[in-house]
C-alpha cells in the first residue's frame, strides 16, 4: 500500500508566481484535505475536497484554489506568491464513509519557498 | 471560538519517565479528539484517538482519556524511550465538524538515555 504521496518534495518560486502541488490519497481512501504548516508551527487547515468539490474551507485566502479528480488525487494552487505563504503543505486522506473517526493520514509534505 | 491549547515544550525527560502533555479545548458539540506524532525527518502520524465520553485511546505505550467535563485530552506515557523523542500535536475535530482537524502548537519532546 502506497500511502499518501505528494510531489514535487521541494519547491522555490519567486514572490508573484503561480504554484500547483499534487497529492495521491492512499489506497480505498476519496477524500483530501490540504494543510498548510509554518515552521515551528502546528498545521493548518486549507481546505477539504470530496466527490470532485470542495466540501469545506479553513481561513485562507481565494489565492489558495484546488481540485480534485475523478481518481480522487488532488491539486493545491496557490496564486500571487508572497513570502508568507513559504511553509510546508501537507495533504491528508480519508475516507468519508467510516464514521465519526475521521482518520486522515497524512503524507510526507511539499516544502515550498517563496523568496 | 472554538480552539485548542497544548502544553507547549520544549520537554526533556530521562529514558523510563513519566510524560504527560496537557492538551485542553474549547468546542460547540462533541469533537472526535486525535494525537499525531512527528518524527524527525518523517511526516505526521496518528498517534491515538478518541470519539466520545470517556474513550480512551491507546497506541505504543501512550493513553489519552476523553474529559468531557474538562474539554481535555491530556497525552500520557509510564516510560519514555529514546526512540520517542519527537513533536506530538493535539487536533480535536473543531467547528462543529468531522472533517477538518485543529492543530495545537506541538510539543517537542527530547528523550535522553
Amino acid at each position: 500500500d502506497a500511502g499518501v504521496t505528494q510531489s514535487p518534495t521541494h519547491l522555490i518560486k519567486t514572490r508573484g508566481q503561480q504554484v500547483t502541488l499534487r497529492c495521491s490519497p492512499k489506497s480505498g481512501h476519496d477524500t483530501v484535505s490540504w494543510y498548510q504548516q509554518a515552521l515551528g508551527q502546528g498545521p493548518q487547515f486549507i481546505f477539504q475536497y470530496y466527490e470532485e468539490e470542495e466540501r469545506q474551507r479553513g481561513n485562507f485566502p481565494d489565492r489558495f484554489s484546488g481540485h480534485q479528480f475523478p481518481n480522487y488525487s488532488s491539486e493545491l494552487n496557490v496564486n500571487a506568491l508572497l513570502l508568507g505563504d513559504s511553509a510546508l503543505y501537507l495533504c491528508a486522506s480519508s475516507a468519508t464513509g467510516q464514521g465519526p473517526a475521521f482518520e486522515q493520514y497524512f503524507g510526507p509534505g511539499t516544502r515550498l519557498t517563496v523568496t | 471560538g472554538d480552539s485548542v491549547t497544548q502544553m507547549e515544550g520544549p520537554v526533556t525527560l530521562s529514558e523510563e519517565a513519566f510524560l504527560t502533555i496537557n492538551c485542553t479545548y474549547t468546542a460547540t458539540g462533541y469533537p472526535s479528539l486525535f494525537w499525531y506524532v512527528q518524527y524527525p525527518g518523517e511526516g505526521l502520524q496518528l498517534l491515538l484517538k478518541a470519539t466520545k465520553a470517556d474513550d480512551k485511546g491507546s497506541n505504543k505505550g501512550f493513553e489519552a482519556t476523553y474529559r468531557k467535563e474538562t474539554t481535555s485530552f491530556h497525552l500520557e506515557k509510564g516510560s519514555v524511550q529514546v526512540s520517542d523523542s519527537a513533536v506530538y500535536f493535539c487536533a480535536p475535530s473543531l467547528g462543529g465538524s468531522n472533517y477538518k482537524l485543529t492543530f495545537g502548537k506541538g510539543t517537542l519532546l527530547t528523550v535522553n538515555p
